[in-house]
Protein backbone atom coordinates (compact mmCIF):
# COMPACT_ATOMS: atom_id res chain seq x y z
CA UNK A 1 0.00 0.00 0.00
CA UNK A 2 1.15 3.55 -0.88
CA UNK A 3 1.74 5.44 2.30
CA UNK A 4 3.60 7.93 4.22
CA UNK A 5 4.63 6.34 7.60
CA UNK A 6 5.51 8.53 10.80
CA UNK A 7 5.93 7.86 14.10
CA UNK A 8 5.44 7.85 16.85
CA UNK A 9 1.54 9.37 17.16
CA UNK A 10 1.87 10.44 20.40
CA UNK A 11 4.87 11.84 22.13
CA UNK A 12 5.09 13.61 25.54
CA UNK A 13 8.45 15.25 26.28
CA UNK A 14 10.26 17.97 28.55
CA UNK A 15 11.87 20.40 27.46
CA UNK A 16 15.49 20.50 26.29
CA UNK A 17 15.07 16.65 25.43
CA UNK A 18 16.43 15.98 22.21
CA UNK A 19 13.93 14.37 20.16
CA UNK A 20 13.24 12.81 16.14
CA UNK A 21 9.61 12.19 14.71
CA UNK A 22 10.48 9.42 11.44
CA UNK A 23 9.24 10.02 8.50
CA UNK A 24 8.96 7.06 5.29
CA UNK A 25 7.52 6.71 2.29
CA UNK A 26 7.42 4.11 -0.39
CA UNK A 27 6.15 5.93 -3.66
CA UNK A 28 9.72 7.02 -4.71
CA UNK A 29 8.36 10.60 -4.55
CA UNK A 30 10.80 13.50 -4.88
CA UNK A 31 9.55 15.82 -2.39
CA UNK A 32 8.78 15.39 1.35
CA UNK A 33 7.97 18.22 3.88
CA UNK A 34 7.07 18.65 7.40
CA UNK A 35 4.36 20.48 8.29
CA UNK A 36 2.78 21.53 11.72
CA UNK A 37 -0.81 22.13 12.40
CA UNK A 38 -2.01 24.51 15.16
CA UNK A 39 -5.46 26.22 15.68
CA UNK A 40 -6.82 28.19 13.34
CA UNK A 41 -3.35 29.07 11.95
CA UNK A 42 -4.07 25.45 9.69
CA UNK A 43 -0.90 23.98 8.74
CA UNK A 44 2.50 25.78 8.49
CA UNK A 45 5.29 24.20 6.57
CA UNK A 46 8.89 23.92 8.51
CA UNK A 47 10.92 22.13 6.12
CA UNK A 48 10.85 20.82 2.65
CA UNK A 49 13.37 18.79 0.54
CA UNK A 50 13.14 18.49 -2.95
CA UNK A 51 15.54 15.31 -3.08
CA UNK A 52 18.13 13.31 -1.35
CA UNK A 53 20.83 15.89 0.16
CA UNK A 54 18.47 18.58 -0.73
CA UNK A 55 16.73 20.63 1.77
CA UNK A 56 15.49 24.25 2.39
CA UNK A 57 13.35 26.10 5.01
CA UNK A 58 9.78 26.55 5.09
CA UNK A 59 7.79 29.51 6.78
CA UNK A 60 8.72 28.62 10.69
CA UNK A 61 12.30 26.48 10.71
CA UNK A 62 13.58 27.94 14.10
CA UNK A 63 13.98 25.17 16.60
CA UNK A 64 13.73 22.40 13.86
CA UNK A 65 16.52 20.44 11.75
CA UNK A 66 15.79 17.56 9.23
CA UNK A 67 18.15 15.57 6.89
CA UNK A 68 17.59 13.86 3.86
CA UNK A 69 20.10 10.77 3.23
CA UNK A 70 17.99 8.51 1.71
CA UNK A 71 14.98 9.25 -0.80
CA UNK A 72 12.37 7.46 1.19
CA UNK A 73 13.00 8.94 5.23
CA UNK A 74 12.70 12.37 5.84
CA UNK A 75 13.23 12.50 9.99
CA UNK A 76 11.85 15.79 11.89
CA UNK A 77 14.88 16.77 14.71
CA UNK A 78 13.92 19.04 17.51
CA UNK A 79 17.21 19.08 19.12
CA UNK A 80 16.23 21.19 22.51
CA UNK A 81 11.89 21.18 22.40
CA UNK A 82 10.48 23.82 24.17
CA UNK A 83 6.93 24.32 25.33
CA UNK A 84 5.99 26.70 22.04
CA UNK A 85 6.59 23.42 19.75
CA UNK A 86 3.99 21.52 21.26
CA UNK A 87 2.03 20.89 18.29
CA UNK A 88 0.53 18.11 15.89
CA UNK A 89 2.80 17.61 12.98
CA UNK A 90 2.64 16.31 9.89
CA UNK A 91 5.04 14.24 7.43
CA UNK A 92 3.82 14.74 3.67
CA UNK A 93 5.26 13.54 -0.15
CA UNK A 94 5.01 14.31 -3.43
CA UNK A 95 5.76 13.40 -6.49
CA UNK A 96 6.46 17.59 -7.68
CA UNK A 97 3.54 17.07 -10.07
CA UNK A 98 1.23 20.43 -8.71
CA UNK A 99 -1.81 18.33 -9.59
CA UNK A 100 -0.92 15.77 -7.25
CA UNK A 101 -1.20 17.27 -3.96
CA UNK A 102 0.52 15.34 -1.31
CA UNK A 103 0.08 12.42 0.44
CA UNK A 104 -0.22 13.00 4.35
CA UNK A 105 1.35 10.81 7.23
CA UNK A 106 -0.88 10.08 10.01
CA UNK A 107 0.12 12.91 12.04
CA UNK A 108 2.30 12.96 15.57
CA UNK A 109 1.05 14.63 18.35
CA UNK A 110 3.52 16.09 20.08
CA UNK A 111 3.62 17.74 23.87
CA UNK A 112 6.32 19.35 25.37
CA UNK A 113 6.32 20.17 28.99
CA UNK B 1 3.04 36.66 -0.13
CA UNK B 2 0.49 33.74 -1.21
CA UNK B 3 -1.98 33.32 1.55
CA UNK B 4 -5.32 31.35 1.70
CA UNK B 5 -8.51 32.88 3.49
CA UNK B 6 -11.12 30.69 5.58
CA UNK B 7 -13.57 32.77 6.88
CA UNK B 8 -15.89 30.32 8.73
CA UNK B 9 -14.23 28.94 11.62
CA UNK B 10 -17.31 26.71 12.20
CA UNK B 11 -20.21 25.34 10.61
CA UNK B 12 -23.11 22.95 10.81
CA UNK B 13 -24.92 21.12 8.49
CA UNK B 14 -28.22 19.02 9.09
CA UNK B 15 -27.87 15.50 7.71
CA UNK B 16 -28.83 15.08 4.40
CA UNK B 17 -28.24 18.83 3.38
CA UNK B 18 -26.30 20.50 1.52
CA UNK B 19 -23.53 22.91 2.99
CA UNK B 20 -21.15 25.12 1.49
CA UNK B 21 -18.08 25.97 2.55
CA UNK B 22 -15.80 29.45 1.92
CA UNK B 23 -12.34 30.05 0.83
CA UNK B 24 -10.21 32.94 -0.66
CA UNK B 25 -6.63 33.43 -1.40
CA UNK B 26 -4.55 35.95 -2.71
CA UNK B 27 -1.75 35.20 -5.71
CA UNK B 28 -0.24 36.65 -8.23
CA UNK B 29 0.61 33.76 -10.39
CA UNK B 30 -1.80 32.88 -13.12
CA UNK B 31 -0.72 28.98 -13.26
CA UNK B 32 -1.89 27.38 -9.95
CA UNK B 33 -3.88 24.42 -8.24
CA UNK B 34 -6.31 24.58 -5.51
CA UNK B 35 -7.29 22.01 -3.11
CA UNK B 36 -10.25 20.65 -0.49
CA UNK B 37 -8.39 18.33 2.16
CA UNK B 38 -10.88 16.83 4.52
CA UNK B 39 -9.57 15.84 8.10
CA UNK B 40 -11.68 13.82 10.23
CA UNK B 41 -11.19 12.68 13.75
CA UNK B 42 -8.52 9.98 12.83
CA UNK B 43 -6.22 13.23 11.85
CA UNK B 44 -5.25 11.71 8.15
CA UNK B 45 -5.64 14.20 6.03
CA UNK B 46 -7.41 13.43 3.00
CA UNK B 47 -7.65 14.87 -0.39
CA UNK B 48 -11.16 15.89 -0.73
CA UNK B 49 -11.16 17.69 -4.44
CA UNK B 50 -8.59 20.15 -6.84
CA UNK B 51 -8.95 22.30 -9.88
CA UNK B 52 -6.65 23.79 -12.11
CA UNK B 53 -6.40 27.35 -12.52
CA UNK B 54 -6.67 27.25 -16.13
CA UNK B 55 -10.05 25.12 -16.09
CA UNK B 56 -13.20 27.14 -16.38
CA UNK B 57 -15.19 23.85 -15.31
CA UNK B 58 -15.74 23.40 -12.25
CA UNK B 59 -14.47 20.13 -10.35
CA UNK B 60 -16.87 17.59 -9.05
CA UNK B 61 -16.15 14.63 -7.14
CA UNK B 62 -19.72 12.72 -6.62
CA UNK B 63 -21.25 14.53 -3.53
CA UNK B 64 -18.65 17.45 -3.30
CA UNK B 65 -18.09 20.15 -6.39
CA UNK B 66 -16.74 23.68 -6.26
CA UNK B 67 -17.65 27.12 -7.53
CA UNK B 68 -14.24 28.32 -8.82
CA UNK B 69 -14.32 31.69 -9.09
CA UNK B 70 -10.80 32.89 -10.65
CA UNK B 71 -11.16 36.73 -10.76
CA UNK B 72 -12.28 36.64 -7.50
CA UNK B 73 -10.14 34.06 -6.15
CA UNK B 74 -13.14 32.74 -4.66
CA UNK B 75 -12.92 28.49 -4.52
CA UNK B 76 -15.51 27.73 -2.35
CA UNK B 77 -16.57 23.79 -1.78
CA UNK B 78 -20.76 22.06 -1.20
CA UNK B 79 -20.98 19.22 -0.28
CA UNK B 80 -24.19 17.67 -1.18
CA UNK B 81 -26.67 15.55 0.76
CA UNK B 82 -24.83 15.88 3.75
CA UNK B 83 -23.69 12.33 5.94
CA UNK B 84 -22.28 11.97 9.56
CA UNK B 85 -18.71 11.13 7.88
CA UNK B 86 -18.48 14.49 6.58
CA UNK B 87 -18.07 15.75 9.92
CA UNK B 88 -14.36 16.91 9.72
CA UNK B 89 -12.32 19.69 9.67
CA UNK B 90 -11.88 21.22 6.02
CA UNK B 91 -8.57 23.24 4.61
CA UNK B 92 -8.55 24.90 1.27
CA UNK B 93 -5.01 24.58 -0.24
CA UNK B 94 -3.40 26.52 -3.10
CA UNK B 95 -0.44 25.29 -4.94
CA UNK B 96 1.96 27.04 -7.36
CA UNK B 97 5.73 26.76 -8.76
CA UNK B 98 6.98 23.02 -8.15
CA UNK B 99 6.23 20.81 -5.46
CA UNK B 100 7.09 22.54 -2.39
CA UNK B 101 5.14 25.74 -2.75
CA UNK B 102 1.71 24.82 -0.80
CA UNK B 103 -0.30 27.38 1.39
CA UNK B 104 -3.11 26.21 3.58
CA UNK B 105 -6.21 27.99 5.04
CA UNK B 106 -6.69 27.59 8.56
CA UNK B 107 -9.58 25.39 8.41
CA UNK B 108 -13.16 25.29 8.77
CA UNK B 109 -14.52 22.59 11.39
CA UNK B 110 -17.71 21.37 9.72
CA UNK B 111 -20.56 19.37 12.06
CA UNK B 112 -23.24 17.44 10.47
CA UNK B 113 -26.56 17.19 12.74
CA UNK B 114 -28.47 13.80 12.89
Amino acid sequence: EAQVTQNPRYLITVTGKKLTVTCSQNMNHEYMSWYRQDPGLGLRQIYYSMNVEVTDKGDVPEGYKVSRKEKRNFPLILESPSPNQTSLYFCASSPGDRDYGYTFGSGTRLTVV
Amino acid sequence: AQTVTQSQPEMSVQEAETVTLSCTYDTSESDYYLFWYKQPPSRQMILVIRQEAYKQQNATENRFSVNFQKAAKSFSLKISDSQLGDAAMYFCAYSYGYGQNFVFGPGTRLSVLP
